[in-house]
């Protein structure tokens, strides 16, 4: 059974441009949710979808938006990149629908912001 | 807000004999705590789990143990072995929340 994918692994960008980054979960999970990892501050919770509805979103910026596709593949883009961007953007998912906390983790996308 | 904290950023300890990794948390509304187990360029891998209704899991080497009065958790892991060495991070959950509230992780290494 193939692992959460996750695409681009590394990317570079700099200030004011905006980015995309994708995830393919687990077949049949359809919960997925996304964490950012700096260093010394853990992972921090982003948002989680379930079907294509957003269940609950952490505290960031509006500029950070997210989507799920019919198919449970989702997205998350960040706008107006900021120096502070730069982290570890962790893709997770899970076949539950109620949570346990169990989630299957991707490699993660490296963004550098320049 | 940082509502799971571990205070040992590191923890160093000799092949064979036990690992404890300490955990707090705030929010008495978590009804779930796990821990995860990362190597450098790896995704996080679920290690173990206990439900609030429990004070003691264990699978295998890993126990993980629970005091809700004092909301704390830790992880014994028993005995530590080289490929132990990574990064773990304590995680709380309330299921009706859908969002894992990690820890800042605490590295282990087992030195030979």
């Amino acid at each position: 059974k193939a692992g959460v994918t996750q695409t681009p692994r590394y990317l570079i960008k700099t200030r004011g441009q905006q980015v995309t980054l994708s995830c393919s979960p687990i077949s049949g999970h359809r919960s997925v949710s996304w964490y950012q990892q700096t260093p010394g501050q853990g992972l921090q919770f982003l948002f989680e979808y379930f079907s294509e509805t957003q269940r609950n979103k952490g505290n960031f910026p509006g500029r950070f938006s997210g989507r799920q596709f019919s198919n449970s593949r989702s997205e998350m883009n960040v706008s107006t990149l900021e120096l502070g961007d730069s982290a570890l953007y962790l893709c997770a998912s899970s076949f539950r629908d109620r949570g346990t906390g169990e989630l299957f983790f991707g490699e993660g996308s490296r963004l550098t912001v320049l | 807000d940082q509502q799971v904290k571990q205070n040992s950023p590191s923890l160093s300890v000799q092949e064979g004999r036990i690992s404890i990794l300490n955990c707090d948390y705030t929010n008495s509304m978590f009804d779930y705590f796990l821990w995860y187990k990362k190597y450098p360029a790896e995704g996080p891998t679920f290690l173990i789990s206990i439900s609030s209704i429990k004070d003691k899991n264990e699978d295998g080497r890993f126990t993980v143990f629970l005091n809700k009065s004092a909301k704390h958790l830790s992880l014994h892991i028993v005995p530590s072995q080289p490929g132990d060495s990574a990064v773990y991070f304590c995680a709380a959950l309330w299921s009706n929340d859908y969002k894992l509230s990690f820890g800042a992780g605490t590295t282990v290494t087992v030195r030979a």
